[in-house]
């Protein structure tokens, strides 16, 4: 089955400066890769996804951005804000057949104001 | 539109008991997978739901069980708890659960076990 790996699993940055979170993952029939943002009490929220016949989506301050031939993809948050402060996963959709998304174990991203 | 509702938000048993959860889909949304998050092991998938037919299960023990209803609403079952099923189960539903479609979550529901 698919295995995700994410680094670093916490992450401290300055307000305005930029976060990157790297994950890994070992299916090369995988093709969708979304990450979520979860706040404290919250589920997950989907806050971008790509898809492997695209190497990189912007959405204002958040990119994604994918290799498929080293097999890892990677969040970058520019800008950071006080509210971007939540646990970030990663994940990559399991080409088995119907949806079975695995999760990279978690990043907490805190932005020191 | 509603997002994904579940049922309690929180809970506590004992050990041996047995517990249901509820998770209402979006409106429209006809797949429904459960997660259980843990602090070591991150989000693991439990079993996916689509038209009242379990499609995908990972790997937990047979105490773990679903179903799925004909409004979509699921519920899942666990029996006999143990401590180590302790953890904030997480529910998401998507239009027809196909491996490249956006998921949605809900708020979870945190089980704590004694």
């Amino acid at each position: 089955g698919e295995n995700v790996e994410q680094h670093p699993s916490t992450l401290s940055v300055q307000e305005g400066d930029s976060a990157v979170i790297k994950c890994t993952y070992s299916d090369s029939a995988s093709n969708y890769f979304p990450w979520y943002k979860q706040e404290l009490g919250k589920g997950p929220q989907l806050i971008i996804d790509i898809r492997s016949n695209v190497g990189e989506k912007k959405d204002q301050r958040i990119a994604v951005t994918l290799n498929k031939t080293a097999k890892h993809f990677s969040l970058h948050i520019t800008e950071t804000q006080p509210e971007d402060s939540a646990v970030y996963f990663c994940a990559a959709s399991y080409s088995g057949g119907y949806q079975k998304v695995t999760f990279g174990t978690g990043t907490k991203l805190q932005v020191i104001p | 539109k509603a997002g994904v509702t579940q049922t309690p938000r929180y809970l506590i048993k004992t050990r041996g008991q047995q517990v249901t959860l509820s998770c209402s889909p979006i409106s429209g949304h006809r797949s429904v997978s459960w997660y259980q998050q843990t602090p070591g092991q991150g989000l693991q998938f439990l079993f996916e739901y689509f038209s009242e037919t379990q499609r995908n299960k990972g790997n937990f023990p047979g105490r773990f069980s679903g179903r799925q209803f004909s409004n979509s609403r699921s519920e899942m079952n666990v029996s006999t708890l143990e401590l180590g099923d302790s953890a904030l189960y997480l529910c998401a539903s998507s239009l027809a659960g196909t491996k490249s479609e956006t998921q949605y979550f809900g708020p979870g529901t945190r089980l704590l076990v004694l």
